[in-house]
């Protein structure tokens, strides 16, 4: 079945330095990317999304990459911040509907002052 | 922007006891809303499609008569956990998406003891 993989599972960075976080996903019929940023507690929110026609998008210090043809897609966050610090969810769609997700099993991002 | 709001935040419930959590798109109409259910240090796991005016749809493993779904109206979508047991115990998450993103709620967690 579909399957998104998502690396790494915990990341430490030190504060103004760069994240990175890598997906790979399996359906090639897949055309939204969205990337979900989840605190204690809370619901996902969303941070950035990408779509299939577009090959990165960038909102300030966060951008994403989608190469359709690795089927491979990545976050960047740029001079992170303490407040960064949180959990990253990557997600595709699938089926009929672009926000029936299938979801990658997140990223720890740490923030070292 | 778009605001979904989930209640209640927080329940504590006796086993085989019934708990029914509401899901509200506040500012937009959404035919359609998804149940996830997450588990301590783990992702989004998709239980349900709920479709305003008509039957749910489950995913694979997921117990119909236990999770019940009524999605009566376009601006909200509940969830009843029948008969709770402890291993009911989780986060659960409902989401509904306007015409560019999914919203999630803020998100309830269920405790049966």
């Amino acid at each position: 079945g579909e399957n998104v993989e998502q690396h790494p599972s915990t990341l430490s960075v030190q504060e103004g330095d760069s994240a990175v976080i890598k997906c790979t996903y399996s359906d090639s019929a897949s055309n939204y990317f969205p990337w979900y940023k989840q605190e204690l507690g809370k619901g996902p929110q969303l941070i950035i999304d990408i779509r299939s026609n577009v090959g990165e998008k960038k909102d300030q210090r966060i951008a994403v990459t989608l190469n359709k043809t690795a089927k491979h897609f990545s976050l960047h966050i740029t001079e992170t911040q303490p407040e960064d610090s949180a959990v990253y969810f990557c997600a595709a769609s699938y089926g009929d509907s672009n926000y029936q997700l299938i979801w990658g099993a997140g990223t720890k991002l740490i923030i070292k002052p | 922007g778009a605001v979904v709001s989930q209640h209640p935040s927080w329940v504590i419930c006796k086993s085989g006891t019934s708990v029914k959590i509401e899901c509200r798109s506040l500012d937009f109409q959404a035919t359609t809303m998804f149940w996830y259910r997450q588990f301590p240090k783990q992702s989004l796991m998709l239980m349900a499609t709920s479709n305003e005016g008509s039957k749910a749809t489950y995913e694979q493993g997921v117990e119909k008569d236990k999770f019940l779904i009524n999605h009566a109206s376009l601006t909200l979508s509940t969830l009843t956990v029948t008969s709770a047991h402890p291993e009911d115990s989780s986060f659960y998450i409902c989401s509904a998406p306007d015409s560019t993103e999914a919203f999630f709620g803020q998100g309830t967690r269920l405790t049966v003891v």
